[in-house]
Formats: C-alpha cells, sequence, structure tokens
C-alpha cells in the first residue's frame, strides 16, 4: 500500500528552538496536511496544502508541498512547551474513493 | 452534543470475545474512518465509508467488521478478538472533498 515516510520517529528540542519535518512519498499525491495530536487526544489538522510549491503558514507553524508532489515539510519556529505531541504528515487520495492515509507521526519533545 | 464521538472510552475484553466500538458523528459528514494507533506504526486505516451503506476496506481490514446503514453511524465489530488487536481506536469523519477529518478522542481496548 501506499507510505509515508517521516524520521526520525522522536525529536527533542529545546525550547525556543525551531525545528523543521520532513515527509515523502514514492508515489505523487494532490494534498498533503498535517495533523498533531496531543496526549489522550485525536489529531487535530495544522495545515493543508493543496498545490505543489504552496507555502502556507498558520502562526508559527509554515509548510510546504514539495514541486515533484511527493513530499512536503513542517517547520516551527520558537519552540514552546504545548508544541510536544506527535506531528502526522498524511495524503489524501481524491476522487470516488477518498480516503486518509498518515505517515508514522513524529514525537516531538520540547525541553524548557 | 454536536461532534464525534466514541463510545466505550476504555474497554477490556477477553479473546475471542465479540467486540464493538461505536462511533456517532452529528455534522452529518459522508465520509467516515476507523483507524488503529499502535507504537511504531501511526495511524493505519481499518475501513473507511463514503456514505451510508458504503464501505471499503483500508490497510488492515483483517478481523474486523463495519456497517453503515445510517450517516452518522459507523461502528466497528471485532468478531472474535485477539490480543494482536489490543490498540487505541480512533474514528474520524469528513465531508466530501473536503480535507480536515475531524476524530474521536479513541477507544483505548484492550484484549486478554
Amino acid at each position: 500500500g501506499q507510505q509515508l515516510n517521516q524520521s526520525p520517529q522522536s525529536m527533542f528540542i529545546q525550547e525556543g528552538e525551531d525545528v523543521s519535518m520532513n515527509c515523502t512519498s514514492s508515489s505523487i499525491f494532490n494534498t498533503w496536511l498535517w495533523y498533531k495530536q496531543d496526549p489522550g487526544e485525536g489529531p487535530v489538522l495544522l495545515i493543508a496544502l493543496y498545490k505543489a510549491g504552496e507555502l502556507t503558514s498558520n502562526g508559527r507553524l509554515t509548510a510546504q508541498f514539495g514541486i515533484t508532489r511527493k513530499d512536503s515539510f513542517l517547520n516551527i519556529s520558537a519552540s514552546i512547551p504545548s508544541d510536544v505531541g506527535i506531528y502526522f504528515c498524511a495524503v489524501l487520495n481524491t476522487g470516488a474513493n477518498s480516503k486518509l492515509t498518515f505517515g508514522k507521526g513524529i514525537t516531538l519533545s520540547v525541553r524548557p | 452534543d454536536a461532534g464525534i464521538t466514541q463510545s466505550p472510552r476504555y474497554k477490556i475484553t477477553e479473546t475471542g470475545r465479540q467486540v464493538t466500538l461505536m462511533c456517532h458523528q452529528t455534522w452529518s459528514h459522508s465520509y467516515m474512518f476507523w483507524y488503529r494507533q499502535d507504537l511504531g506504526h501511526g495511524l493505519r486505516l481499518i475501513y473507511y465509508s463514503a456514505a451510508a451503506d458504503i464501505t471499503d476496506k483500508g490497510e488492515v481490514p483483517d478481523g474486523y467488521v463495519v456497517s453503515r446503514s445510517k450517516t452518522e453511524n459507523f461502528p466497528l465489530t471485532l468478531e472474535s478478538a485477539t490480543r494482536s488487536q489490543t490498540s487505541v481506536y480512533f474514528c474520524a469523519s469528513t465531508l466530501f472533498g473536503n480535507t480536515e477529518a475531524f476524530f474521536g478522542q479513541g477507544t483505548r481496548l484492550t484484549v486478554v
């Protein structure tokens, strides 16, 4: 099946630092998404990307849709303790059988 | 209350038992999904549904059964639970063509 590659599995950063996460696929997708999951909760959408090359910001978060349509990255600037959580990339198969497929996620820890 | 709700939040069952996890959404979203979340595997799609009476297999459907007789409900049944089905299960819903999937709070299932 389709696979989204996210690595490393865990990241540890200092409060105030910037962090970047990447997500790659061997297949082309027309929609890339970034979700965050807080402990004990379901994932919540952070940013959605619909166009190759698109750069979108949401507060301290910036995400880009790769020009090849096979990758995306998410940047978090000036990290704070509440940024802790699991960050998932996801892709959407558009069409009659639209389904949402997730990567394995990256667990982010922020040291105060 | 409006939203997407899962029940129960926690369940312990014995190997071989049948167990059903419930998912209910109040938005009349056309698409609904069931995922399982396991350490090292991220969110894996079990089944999804594009509309009432339309369901399709995801990445890991074996051992699970779903139905969708009404738009708002999407129950997931483990016909004969196994220990490997111990996991956290998330239900999600989205409008057709919309990328923002809304997740329930999850059901933590333990099979002993």
